[in-house]
C-alpha cells in the first residue's frame, strides 16, 4: 500500500529553527509537495521537490532524498504566524497526490 | 481574483437528506478535485475531473456524485447523506505544468446528524 508518515505534532520557540520530516512509500514518484494549512483554512502551496537536494525559498527550505523515501521541511526564524499544520504529499505513478495526515506545529513565544 | 470559491461554507443535514456542494474556479484550470479532510487523516480524494464533461473516481467515491458542468464549475452531490460523511470538504483546481500546484477553496464543513 501507499503510505506517508509525518509526526502528528511539534512544538518550537519563536525565532528558532524547526525541521518537519516526511517519509513515504508510494507506487512510483513524480514529485513531493509541502502545503501549509492554518486552522480552519484551506491548504496553500509551499514547495515542490522532484530531484534530490535542497530547495530554498526565503525562510522555508525543503529537502528530498528519493533513495531514502524521505523529505523534510525546514523553517527558520520562526514567527508566531508559522503556527499551522504542514502537509506532505507525494505524486504517484498515476499523477495522483497521496497525502500525509499533517504535522501540527505549535510556536511558543 | 477570486481563485477557487465553494459554497456553502457550513451545512447541517439529517441522515438521508441530499445536498450539493458547488465549486467554481476562475483560473482556467482543466483539472479539478473534490477532497474530504477528517481529523488524523490525510486529504482523501473523492472524485476528480481532467476537463469539461469528464469525471473520474478517486480513493473514496462511494456515496458521492460529481458533475463537471463546464470548465469553471465542478459540483459534488450527496444523494442520501450518512453520518460517516460528516467532514470538511475541499474543492481544488490544479495549475498546468510539471509542478501542478493545487489551489484550494475555503472548505465546506458538513455535519450529518
Amino acid at each position: 500500500g501507499q503510505n506517508i508518515d509525518q509526526p502528528t505534532e511539534m512544538t518550537a520557540t519563536e525565532g528558532a529553527i524547526v525541521q518537519i520530516n516526511c517519509t513515504y512509500q508510494t507506487s512510483g514518484f513524480n514529485g513531493l509537495f509541502w502545503y501549509q494549512q492554518h486552522a480552519g483554512e484551506a491548504p496553500t502551496f509551499l514547495s515542490y521537490n522532484v530531484l534530490d537536494g535542497l530547495e530554498e525559498k526565503g525562510r522555508f527550505s525543503s529537502f528530498l532524498s528519493r533513495s531514502k523515501g524521505y523529505s523534510y521541511l525546514l523553517l527558520k526564524e520562526l514567527q508566531m504566524k508559522d503556527s499551522a499544520s504542514y502537509l506532505c504529499a507525494v505524486m504517484d505513478s498515476n499523477y495522483q497526490l497521496i497525502w500525509g495526515a499533517g504535522t501540527k506545529l505549535i510556536i511558543k513565544p | 481574483n477570486a481563485g477557487v470559491t465553494q459554497t456553502p461554507k457550513f451545512r447541517v443535514l439529517k441522515t438521508g437528506q441530499s445536498m450539493t456542494l458547488l465549486c467554481a474556479q476562475d483560473m482556467n484550470h482543466e483539472y479539478m478535485y473534490w477532497y474530504r479532510q477528517d481529523p488524523g487523516m490525510g486529504l482523501r480524494l473523492i472524485h476528480y475531473s481532467v476537463g469539461e464533461g469528464t469525471t473520474a473516481k478517486g480513493e473514496v467515491p462511494d456515496g458521492y456524485n460529481v458533475s463537471r458542468l463546464n470548465k469553471r464549475e465542478f459540483s459534488l452531490r450527496l444523494e442520501s447523506a450518512a453520518p460517516s460523511q460528516t467532514s470538511v470538504y475541499f474543492c481544488a483546481s490544479r495549475s498546468p505544468g510539471e509542478v501542478g500546484e493545487l489551489f484550494f477553496g475555503e472548505g465546506s464543513r458538513l455535519t450529518v446528524l
